[in-house]
């Protein structure tokens, strides 16, 4: 079983401000997806990461997949009170998701 | 983009009665299904992977006799708590996976037993 450990697994900060989360393994991955949920819903997929060294863009969100496929980070820029939620990284293959991290962004 | 249901999205039952809950894709046909509980303030926990047409396979720990799970289509998969206890109780969230990487949730079951 391959295990993901994130951090921080909390965060709350002012709105405007940036922040990072990450997602560690000592496992390689094929793939990684990256996941916001709120309360009381599914999960929404944000991005999936396949290449080593991958960097995406989704708006004012930052993914990166480490050259060794063995992590990933998540960073936002400016954030927003809308950013709240619990930010989840999994296998895209076994899809077991790591303990997350609950971000809260106050306005 | 596609959608996946839940139902029902809330249920309440009774100690030692079965509670199922549907799973389906509606807009796609989904050769492998997730079924996760997830307990207040934690992430979600991998029950059992749900390939159409064959018998599901359960994550370490996770009772088969308990959690049964039919994938009986390629849209529907249903997860059937037996015998249901209040330690059952909590949030149940089914995926189905479009492609390779695609994944899709439901919007969940909360399932309360009293």
């Amino acid at each position: 079983t391959q295990l993901l450990e994130q951090s921080p697994q909390f965060l709350s900060i002012q709105e405007g401000e940036n922040l990072t989360v990450y997602c560690n393994s000592s496992s390689v991955f094929s793939s990684l997806q990256w996941y916001r949920q709120e309360p009381g819903e599914g999960p929404v997929l944000l991005v999936t990461v396949v290449t080593g060294g991958e960097v995406k863009k989704l708006k004012r969100l930052t993914f990166q997949f480490g050259d060794a496929r063995k992590d990933s980070s998540l960073h936002i820029t400016a954030a927003q009170p809308g950013d709240t939620g619990l930010y989840l990284c999994a296998g895209a293959g076994d899809m077991r998701f790591g303990a997350g991290t609950r971000l809260t962004v106050k306005p | 983009g596609a959608v996946v249901s839940q139902h029902p999205s809330w249920v309440i039952c009774k100690s030692g009665t079965s509670v199922k809950i549907e799973c389906r894709s509606l807009d796609f046909q989904a050769t492998t299904m997730f079924w996760y509980r997830q307990f207040p303030k934690q992430s979600l926990m991998l029950m059992a992977t749900s390939n159409e047409g064959s018998k599901a396979t359960y994550e370490q720990g996770v009772e088969k006799d308990k959690f049964l799970i039919n994938h009986a289509s390629l849209t529907l998969s249903t997860l059937t708590v037996t015998s249901a206890h209040p330690e059952d109780s909590s949030f149940y969230i089914c995926s189905a996976r479009r492609g390779l990487y695609e994944q899709y949730f439901g919007p969940g079951t909360r399932l309360t037993v009293t």
